[in-house]
């Protein structure tokens, strides 16, 4: 059973930091594009970042660039997202996904992890 | 960057309505778009991908259609289970982006 945890929310003043965690079990994780998705309260899915399985690609949305991070390690089968300089608009429930290239979609998901940033 | 844009935002529907909901592209993303469903408090999961492969797991009700810049999502009979928010997502390239979301509710 292919299983995504994520770790690492929390509360976090403007201007700080976070590191989001994802434990990958269950597929081949070395294998697989990997993903963060955020959704703000009540608003809709944002993507943030993908990584090629080996690492030597990554994408972010424009919003994040220069302040996250996306990094893995494979032999520990996780996902990892440094956020810094984080601001009010940060705000959202983080989601890791698997991305499957041949398909164009997110196959599974995490639970979720909430971040929020405020004073 | 490519715009995603859905509608309607929200539908009123009934048990056994047929739901139909448009997603259209900003330029053209050959079949590279893909369907979700979310319930509150809950992660998306996967419905369509490929503008029309069902996902395993998803049933035969839920279909999806288009190519280009135009795509449908069709629930043939809406189901109790069903309510909830519908999101697309392009995939033909960086940045992906996904519309805005279309909430099924009940009538």
């Amino acid at each position: 059973e292919v299983q995504l945890v994520e770790s690492g929310g929390g509360l976090v003043q403007p201007g700080g930091s976070l590191r989001l965690s994802c434990a990958a079990s269950g597929f081949t994780f070395s294998s697989y594009w990997m993903t963060w998705v955020r959704q703000a309260p009540g608003k809709g899915l944002e993507w943030v970042a993908n990584i090629k399985p080996d690492g030597s690609e990554k994408y972010y949305v424009d919003s994040v660039k220069g302040r996250f991070t996306i990094s893995r390690d494979n032999a520990k089968n996780s996902l990892y997202l440094q956020m810094n300089s984080l601001r009010a608009e940060d705000t959202a429930v983080y989601y890791c996904a698997d991305y499957t290239t041949s398909r164009g979609g997110f196959d599974y998901w995490g639970q979720g992890t909430l971040v929020t940033v405020s004073s | 960057d490519i715009q995603m844009t859905q509608s309607p935002s929200s539908v009123s529907a009934s048990v056994g309505d047929r739901v139909t909901i448009t997603c259209r592209a900003s330029q053209g993303i050959s079949s590279w778009l893909a369907w979700y469903q979310q319930k509150p408090g809950k992660a998306p999961n996967l419905l369509i991908y490929a503008a029309s492969s069902l996902q395993s797991g998803v049933p035969s009700r839920f279909s999806g259609s288009g190519s280009g810049t135009d795509f449908t999502l069709t629930i043939s009979s809406l189901q109790p289970e069903d309510f909830a928010t519908y999101y697309c997502q392009q995939a033909n390239n960086f940045p992906l982006t996904f519309g805005g979301g279309t909430k099924v509710e009940i009538k």
